[in-house]
C-alpha cells in the first residue's frame, strides 16, 4: 500500500524558515517524480514544486521560486521542502504527492494527508 | 501561465442524475495534458482522469473525461452518494502546472 506521510508543519513568523518532510513507502520511490501541492484554508489547489526521480530536474511555481528548495533522498525514501523567507500567503496545507512518471510531469496518483503551515506573527 | 476556468462553480443534482463539469483553458493544452481530481471535505485529492480521457486505476466507469484544445469535460454518468465533492481540473502541459478553481457537486 502506498503511503505518504508529511511532517514539519507548524506556526512560524514571517521571514523565518521551515523544512517539510515526506516519508514514502509501498512503492519504488526512486522510480517516480515527487511533488508538493498546497491548499490555502478554504481555497483551491496550487502546485508548488516537483522533482524528477533522479533529482536532475526540479521545478518551482513562480510564487516560491528563490525561496523554496526541493530535494529528495532516495536511500531514505524521503522528500524535503526547505521553505525560507516565509510569507503570510504561504499559509496552507502542504500535500506531498507521487507522480505517475519519473519525469516532472504533474499527474499525481497518490497524496499524503498534508501538513499545515501557518505563517503569522 | 495557463489559466483554467471551471464552470459552473456549484452544481446541484440528485443521486442518479448526470453531472457535466466544464474546464476551459486560456490557451491550447497540447497532447491533452489535462487531469481531473476529486476532493472530499477533510481529505486529500484523488486522481480520476489523466490525458483528458484515461481513467486512473480503480476509478469507476461512470467517470469519463473528454475534450481537446481549450475545452475539456468531466462527466459522471449517474451520481452515487459518494460522488458529491469538489472537482478540480489541472493542466500539466506547461512547466507550470495549474489547477482550476473547482466545481462543487452538491446534493439537491
Amino acid at each position: 500500500e502506498v503511503q505518504l506521510v508529511e511532517s514539519g508543519g507548524g506556526l512560524v513568523q514571517p521571514g523565518r524558515s521551515l523544512r517539510l518532510s515526506c516519508a514514502a513507502s509501498g512503492f519504488s520511490f526512486d522510480d517516480y517524480a515527487m511533488h508538493w501541492v498546497r491548499q490555502a484554508p478554504g481555497k483551491g489547489l496550487e502546485w508548488v514544486s516537483g522533482i524528477s526521480w533522479n533529482s536532475e530536474t526540479i521545478a518551482y511555481a513562480d510564487s516560491v521560486k528563490g525561496r523554496f528548495t526541493l530535494s529528495r533522498d532516495n536511500a531514505k525514501n524521503s522528500l524535503y521542502l526547505q521553505m525560507n523567507s516565509l510569507r503570510a500567503e504561504d499559509t496552507a496545507l502542504y500535500y506531498c504527492a507521487k507522480g505517475v512518471f519519473g519525469l516532472v510531469i504533474a499527474v499525481l496518483d497518490y497524496w499524503g494527508q498534508g501538513t499545515l503551515v501557518t505563517v503569522s506573527s | 501561465e495557463i489559466v483554467l476556468m471551471q464552470s459552473p462553480a456549484t452544481l446541484s443534482l440528485s443521486p442518479g442524475e448526470r453531472a457535466t463539469l466544464s474546464c476551459r483553458a486560456s490557451q491550447s493544452v497540447s497532447s491533452n495534458y489535462v487531469a481531473w481530481y476529486q476532493q472530499k471535505p477533510g481529505q486529500a485529492p484523488r486522481l480520476l482522469i489523466y490525458g483528458a480521457s484515461s481513467r486512473a486505476t480503480g476509478i469507476p466507469a461512470r467517470f469519463s473525461g473528454s475534450g481537446s484544445g481549450t475545452d475539456f469535460t468531466l462527466t459522471i454518468s449517474r451520481l452515487e452518494p459518494e460522488d458529491f465533492a469538489v472537482y478540480y481540473c489541472q493542466q500539466y502541459h506547461s512547466s507550470l502546472p495549474t489547477f482550476g478553481q473547482g466545481t462543487k457537486v452538491e446534493i439537491k
